[in-house]
């Protein structure tokens, strides 16, 4: 457990509103992540961040941005909610021995 | 693309059994694999991480083992209790300084007492 937290952790929001779900995390990791878990697709990555202000895309990215000011803080938004984003998304962390480690979760529901 | 597969989907067994859970890639040149536990609604936790220079990794009653050439690792579970029962997934990291992974739709597991 590498202490992270999620927020919020479950909510419903309406097409076309933006939404951002935060992820705090207390290990000092350099590098987080950010994935959704669909049934029949697995977790699959959106995007991570290697560093204060450095992202990268993952496998689907579109639709979604990211931000990182502080180690301890990454920022998913979805600008324009879609009914296709309803999903639950996790944050995760890598640790120094490469383990990456995850968050409870929060789940999405866009009406 | 590096993708994982897992089978069988769903798994029951009695109490007490040892059991082999497995998992396939489909790229050898993965970086390390890491299986995780999934308990209903909840998160992740992580089991073991297999580096790509190892051939095992055991915790308590888990015994993780990889392939690289032939694309495989299996996870061994001894002596299975009810409280093993959760969906077990399998991940591949790739060799990008960024160590993504690349997750299977995992094996669901009941351990029946």
């Amino acid at each position: 457990d590498a202490g992270i937290t999620q927020s919020p952790r479950h909510k419903v929001t309406e097409t076309g509103t933006p939404v951002t779900l935060r992820c705090h995390q207390t290990e000092n990791h350099r590098y987080m992540y950010w994935y959704r878990q669909d049934p029949g697709h697995g977790l699959r990555l959106i995007h991570y961040s290697y560093g204060v202000k450095d992202t990268d895309k993952g496998e689907v990215s579109d639709g979604y941005s990211v931000s990182r000011s502080k180690t301890e803080d990454f920022l998913l938004t979805l600008e324009s909610a879609t009914s296709s984003q309803t999903s639950v998304y996790f944050c995760a962390t890598r640790g120094w021995g490469d383990e990456q480690f995850f968050g409870p979760g929060t789940r999405l529901t866009v009406l | 693309k590096q993708e994982v597969t897992q089978i069988p989907a769903a798994l029951s067994v009695p109490e007490g059994e040892n059991l082999v859970l497995n998992c396939s890639f489909t790229d050898s040149a993965i970086y390390n694999l890491q299986w995780f536990r999934q308990d209903p609604g909840k998160g992740l936790t992580s089991l073991l991480l297999i580096q790509s220079s190892q051939r095992e990794q055991t915790s308590g009653r888990l015994n993780a083992s990889l392939d690289k050439s032939s694309g495989r690792s299996t996870l061994y579970i001894a002596a299975s209790q009810p409280g093993d029962s959760a969906t077990y997934l399998c991940a591949g990291g790739d060799q990008t300084g960024a160590n993504n992974l690349f997750f299977g739709t995992g094996t669901r597991l009941t351990v029946i007492p």
